[in-house]
């Protein structure tokens, strides 16, 4: 079974700063693709980013990029410019490309704080 | 506009008795999912089903039960025999691709008293 760990509870980066929310996995599979999510205090989930492992180029969406390390099975977030609105739980999540198992497996998650 | 709705947003029940979360969707999405969430749980999947009429256990599923007779609806029952059913309860779903991830509802949460 795949497993992912977000080894930091809580960051905090200061307004127009940048942070790096970090996430690793385990997997014996090839082929998957990765999600970091975020739940601002209203809880809903919004996806922020996603990362197909078959493609070796970094996905980027605007102020949001990954480094994807396919070896080292990690997969950190990197947020520029942070913003006040960027303060929530960030959530990183992997999903198979193959199987008759569609779910998403999450990590424990981590609060971002954005201090002025 | 298309969307997953799930209701009510807050549920109180007493110790010992059966409550029912819905969640229906509109985005004629075939898989819908059910996770619980606690603080430094991260999410954790409690029953999912992939298609009308067919539904298989999550990593928790004991203390839940499922069905999923309209393709739109996918009611998650929290039964007595769940030892600790306080949580906060999201349902979600996703189309065949599974490069797009899930399209989350708003979540329930629920407090047993």
């Amino acid at each position: 079974a795949q497993t992912v760990t977000q080894s930091q509870p809580e960051m905090s980066v200061q307004e127009a700063e940048t942070v790096t929310l970090s996430c690793t996995y385990d997997t014996s599979e090839s082929d998957y693709y990765l999600f970091w999510y975020k739940q601002p205090p209203s809880r809903q989930m919004i996806l922020v980013i996603r990362q197909e492992a078959y493609k070796q180029q970094n996905a980027t969406e605007n102020r949001f990029s990954v480094n994807f390390q396919k070896a080292a099975k990690s997969f950190s977030l990197k947020i520029s410019d942070s913003q006040l609105g960027d303060a929530a739980m960030y959530f990183c999540a992997y999903r198979s490309r193959g199987g008759t198992a569609s779910k998403l497996t999450f990590g424990t998650g981590t609060r971002l704080q954005v201090t002025l | 506009d298309g969307g997953i709705t799930q209701s009510p947003k807050y549920l109180f029940r007493k110790e010992g008795q059966n409550v029912t979360l819905s969640c229906e969707q509109n985005l004629n999405h075939d898989a819908m999912y059910w996770y619980r969430q606690d603080p430094g749980q991260g999410l954790r999947l409690i029953y999912y089903s992939q298609i009308v009429n067919d539904f298989q256990k999550g990593d928790i599923a004991e203390g839940y039960s499922v069905s999923r007779e309209k393709k739109e609806s996918f009611p998650l029952t929290v039964t007595s025999a769940q030892k600790n059913p306080t949580a906060f309860y999201l349902c979600a779903s996703s189309i065949g691709s599974r490069v797009y991830g899930y399209t989350f509802g708003s979540g329930t949460r629920l407090t047993v008293v």
